[in-house]
């Protein structure tokens, strides 16, 4: 079954709002890792966050991690129409050995 | 860039065609992976490489076949494909296997007709 899993899968917002993407994921973690795709290219990797670790901020970027509940969110603030692409969670599932991805969620900032 | 560069871009090729995607990796990493993505589904992913001993196949059709001649190049050796098998293939690296950070290449979209 799928580790790790976003919502919503679409998000469509107007420029400088803020934009909330969540993550959910079914087996314990080392850490979680969020990447962004624009369209048809390959992921960058944007941020990462430890199991021990509960927010992490890089730029515009904030994320966090409940383990309790096995999720995380991704926050961008003040968003710009050159966030548009696809962001995907991304679980490194003790015993699994592997990065497991997400189905994304395709965000659209409108000018 | 990411320092993970893949040609080429874009492939169309017949059912019957051989060809091979190639990856390359100039980031001293030592380890790379092909993902499979396919509309609306998850990152699949296909091959692990780990100082080019491959250390993964997830269950993968044999018209796939990965080559790792050195540490810094990957190749995805494509004969016999369906036309299921169109799909944007990428390839990424890490530093060290599994769970690090990976360097995505632009991919390959592959059409297969």
């Amino acid at each position: 079954s799928q580790q790790g899993e976003e919502d919503p899968q679409a998000l469509s917002i107007q420029e400088g709002e803020n934009a909330t993407m969540n993550c959910s994921y079914k087996t314990s973690i080392n850490n979680l890792q969020w990447y962004r795709q624009n369209s048809g290219r390959g992921l960058v990797h944007l941020i990462l966050i430890r199991s021990n670790e509960r927010e992490k901020h890089s730029g515009r970027l904030r994320v966090t991690l409940d383990t309790s509940k096995k999720s995380s969110s991704l926050l961008i603030t003040a968003s710009r129409a050159a966030d548009t692409a696809s962001y995907f969670c991304a679980t490194d599932a003790r015993g699994f050995q592997k990065l497991v991805f997400g189905t994304g969620t395709r965000l659209l900032v409108s000018p | 860039e990411t320092g993970v560069t893949q040609t080429p871009r874009h492939l169309v090729m017949g059912m019957t065609n051989k060809k091979s995607l190639k990856c390359e990796q100039h980031l001293g990493h030592n380890a790379m992976y092909w993902y499979k993505q396919s509309a609306k589904k998850p990152l699949e992913l296909m091959f692990v490489y780990s100082l080019e001993e491959r250390v993964e196949n997830n269950s993968v059709p044999s018209r796939f076949s990965p080559e790792c001649p050195n540490s810094s190049h990957l190749f995805l050796h494509l004969h016999t494909l369906q036309p299921e098998d169109s799909a944007l293939y990428l390839c990424a690296s890490s530093q060290d296997l599994i769970t690090d950070t990976q360097y995505f290449g632009p991919g390959t979209r592959l059409t297969v007709l």
